[in-house]
């Protein structure tokens, strides 16, 4: 069966440091990940996704198949990034199995 | 915003009563789902439509029925054979395809009295 594991709970840094939210997965077929953000008082929204293989926000995310891992990076937080991460795997033809989420709080 | 509606935004039931959750979305999107959202568990899929007229159990359906007459509507109804209802509800909606991101309302917060 499909499972997304998202190790922390909470990480906590300051403002300026690097920061990997990490992400694994388990999945028998072709892996879609994604990541979804949800910032205080707003909706959940993706993030991105692997197929794209794009930045946003300064985020990137890269698939490791090796590993099953899909972590996501930035190379200086900022505090405007404070918010929930999850991650999320394609579990069939359009539904998606989530991870339980991890808060990131970027302190000043 | 447009996009995805979700009403109300919060709700009460009373024990032995049923409750239904409004979805309605204008994005023209084949694809709805409904989530519910617990603290420390992330999103767990409850049931999910791909056309009118038909949707699948999610992971957890048990206590939870659904509709979809019409391509912008897919209402959740709690029944009260759902022990444990109190929890936040996302309703999505999506293109059909495993590469298609899923947009979400702004959810419904339901309690029991």
């Amino acid at each position: 069966a499909q499972r997304v594991t998202q190790p922390e709970k909470l990480l906590s840094v300051f403002k300026g440091a690097p920061v990997e939210l990490k992400c694994n997965y388990s999945y028998s077929g072709s892996p879609e990940l994604f990541w979804y953000v949800q910032y205080s008082r707003q909706r959940l929204q993706l993030l991105l996704r692997h197929i794209s293989r794009e930045s946003i926000k300064g985020f990137t995310a890269d698939l490791n198949k090796g590993e099953t891992s899909f972590h996501l990076k930035k190379p200086f937080a900022q505090e405007e990034d404070s918010a929930m991460y999850y991650c999320a795997l394609a579990s069939g033809y359009s539904t998606l199995t989530f991870g339980k989420g991890t808060m990131l709080l970027v302190s000043p | 915003d447009g996009g995805i509606t979700q009403s109300p935004k919060y709700l009460f039931r009373k024990e032995g009563q049923n409750v239904t959750l409004s979805c309605e979305q204008n994005l023209n999107h084949d694809a709805m789902y409904w989530y519910r959202q617990d603290p420390g568990q992330g999103l767990r899929l409850i049931y999910y439509s791909q056309i009118v007229n038909d949707f699948q159990k999610g992971d957890i359906a048990e206590g939870y029925s659904v509709s979809r007459e019409k391509k912008e509507s897919f209402p959740l109804t709690v029944t009260s054979a759902q022990k444990n209802p109190t929890a936040f509800y996302l309703c999505a909606s999506s293109i059909e395809g495993r590469y298609q991101p899923q947009h979400f309302g702004d959810g419904t917060r339901l309690s029991i009295l």
